[in-house]
This record gives C-alpha cells, structure tokens and sequence, in this order.
C-alpha cells in the first residue's frame, strides 16, 4: 500500500492553455474522488468515480472540466481553456467501499497566470 | 442533503492547554464522521472517524471526538497541544443522503504558542 499518488504536484500554465493531472488511487480501492480546495477553504467536491463510472459530478465542474478512470484504476483530471479562477490545489482520494474512510494523495497545485 | 459547520476559522492555544475544536453537522439519515489534519502543501491525513457503535473514538496523536446525535455534534479535543498539533483541520460528514461523498467543513487553523 503506497497510499495515492498524485502527478504533479504543482503546474504552472499560461491562461487558455489545456492541463491533465493524474491520480492513482490506493489498489483495490473502488471509489475515487476529485476535490478542489482554495486558500481557507476546504475541500471542494467535484466528481467521484465507482470503479470506472462517473456517478455524481458537482455543478462546479463546468464543462471545461473532464474526468476519466479507464479500468477503473487511475484517473485523469483534464481542464480545457484554464481561467485564472481555476488556480487551486486538486485533490484526489479514494476509499475501497462508501464506509470506509478517504485516503488524500498530497494534492496537485494548480497556478495559472 | 449533508453538510458541516465548524465554528471558529482560528482557534489558539499554549502549548500544554487543551485543545477543542467545534464541529457540527447536518444529515437526515445517520452519518459517518470524520477528522482530517492538513500541513501545508499536503493532502489530508485521518485523525480519528466514526461510523457506528462507541460515541467516544480515539485517534492518532492523542486526540478523541465525541458524536453526540442530540446536539449533531463531533467535537475534536486533544488535553494537551503540542507545538506539532499546528495545522489546519477538517471535519467531515457522509451519509447515504450525500451518495456517501464526504462533505467537509471550512477547516480551522490550530494555532499553539509556546
């Protein structure tokens, strides 16, 4: 068990510019999360995978956003045309079964200038 | 629908003192409740959760929450902060009334002084 890992861990991009960010979950984990977290804030939902279905997808994930996990192993996190607003940290956790509790890979920083 | 409150952004200690951090949630079917630390530039790390059965759970580096149904409350206490127990913290709460998503609280800022 090597926990989740999360690549990178920090992106700057020029606004407009497309970014993909990948997870990889802890294995066997069946369920994996996307959350967004801005200073003082806390985690954000954004959308959650059950093996390799999307099941909910937050009314913050506009449709810039794109989520995959083929095989329901890792998971990608793409955002197209970024905005200044989208500069966050991205957060990915998994959990093996809707009881059990989350496990946060360290997060990809997002800057876009 | 789920959600959670935690009351105080900053809370600040000495070192020695007891630490106590508010947390209140909403949920219309039982819930799963969870503490989550964060440094920063980090993801978050458990503390302590519960989901059924003792009310009082004990978790990592001496700290204990208490779910108490009557006052939809999950305190976090630790007896005595350490100068390390600075960070930011993070309740949160699922249930089968959020798809069993966790929900988080704004987060509080432990702040210990020497």
């Amino acid at each position: 068990d090597t926990g989740v890992s999360q690549d990178p861990r920090h992106k700057i991009t020029k606004r407009g510019q497309n970014v993909t960010f990948r997870c990889d979950p802890i294995s066997e984990h069946n369920r994996l999360y996307w959350y967004r977290q801005t200073l003082g804030q806390g985690p954000e939902f954004l959308t959650y995978f059950q093996n390799e279905a999307q099941l909910e997808k937050s009314r913050l994930l506009s449709d810039r956003f794109s989520a995959e996990r083929p095989k329901g192993s890792f998971s990608t996190l793409e955002i197209q045309r970024t905005e200044q607003g989208d500069s966050a940290m991205y957060l990915c956790a998994s959990s093996r079964d809707r009881a059990t509790e989350a496990f946060f890979g360290q997060g990809t920083r997002l800057t876009v200038v | 629908a789920q959600s959670v409150t935690q009351l105080g952004s900053h809370v600040s200690v000495s070192e020695g003192a007891l630490v106590l951090l508010r947390c209140n949630y909403s949920s219309s079917v039982p819930p799963y409740l969870f503490w989550y630390v964060q440094y920063p530039n980090q993801g978050l790390q458990l503390l302590l959760k519960y989901t059924t059965g003792a009310t009082l759970v004990k978790g990592i580096n001496g700290f204990e929450a208490e779910f108490k149904k009557s006052e939809t409350s999950f305190h976090l206490t630790k007896p005595s902060a350490h100068m390390s127990d600075a960070a930011e913290y993070f309740c949160a709460v699922s249930s089968s009334g959020g798809s069993y998503i966790p929900t988080f609280g704004r987060g509080t800022s432990l702040i210990v002084h020497p």
